[in-house]
């Protein structure tokens, strides 16, 4: 088990093309989560996967924004449409679940919308 | 949306000092936890600390809580320059499964 790992580590593309990034979390992690990051601030919540059940959704994930799970292991998030304000980390992130526990991150995808 | 406010913002110390960074959330919690972010990098686990737990120690690391004040401090003693990075709390909700992280602190450990 090599941790959580993301791809790509790093995206440009130009104002208006669509970005897929993809999280493979710690294989008998059942939670899966995602956050957004900007310089200079904490992770905000994006979305959370319970095995491949989406559970939640930020106000901030506008319809552009979508994430899958399929099969309860790696997960995508799709952004369609990009624009400026969309430049930020993309962190993932996996859990055991339950209370308690503590969140182990990938390296993250870093995003600059053009 | 961000739970917790982290103070300071900003720290700067020589190696061998104290360095403490303080945290207050504003809703009940299960736990708190404090994460560490070399930069452009992911976070780091620290130390998770229970909401009827008041201290814990890892190390050089010193976590507080105080669920009264909704307010956590974490002290990392007799600082290294490896130290230097961004620190975040992060509370866990009641009823909730999300982590929701603080505005973080940027330490800087000079040698």
């Amino acid at each position: 088990d090599t941790g959580v790992s993301q791809d790509p580590r790093h995206k440009i593309t130009k104002r208006g093309q669509n970005v897929t990034f993809r999280c493979d979390p710690i294989s008998e992690h059942n939670r899966l989560y995602w956050y957004r990051q900007t310089l200079g601030q904490g992770p905000e919540f994006l979305t959370y996967f319970q095995n491949e059940a989406q559970l939640e959704k930020s106000r901030l994930l506008s319809d552009r924004f979508s994430a899958e799970r399929p099969k309860g292991s790696f997960s995508t998030l799709e952004i369609q449409r990009t624009e400026q304000g969309d430049s930020a980390m993309y962190l993932c992130a996996s859990t055991r679940g339950g209370l308690d526990t503590e969140a182990f991150f990938g390296q993250g995808t870093r995003l600059t919308v053009v | 949306s961000q739970q917790g406010e982290e103070d300071p913002q900003a720290l700067s110390i020589q190696e061998g000092e104290n360095a403490t960074m303080n945290c207050s959330y504003k809703t009940s919690i299960n736990n708190l936890q404090w994460y560490r972010q070399n930069s452009g990098r992911g976070l780091v686990h620290l130390i998770l600390i229970r909401s009827n737990e008041r201290e814990k120690h890892s190390g050089r690391l010193r976590v507080t809580l105080d669920t009264s004040k909704k307010s956590s401090s974490l002290l990392i003693t007799a600082s290294r320059a490896a130290d230097t990075a961004s620190y975040f709390c992060a509370t866990e909700g009641l009823n909730t499964d999300k982590l929701i992280f603080g505005t973080g602190t940027r330490l800087q450990v000079f040698p």
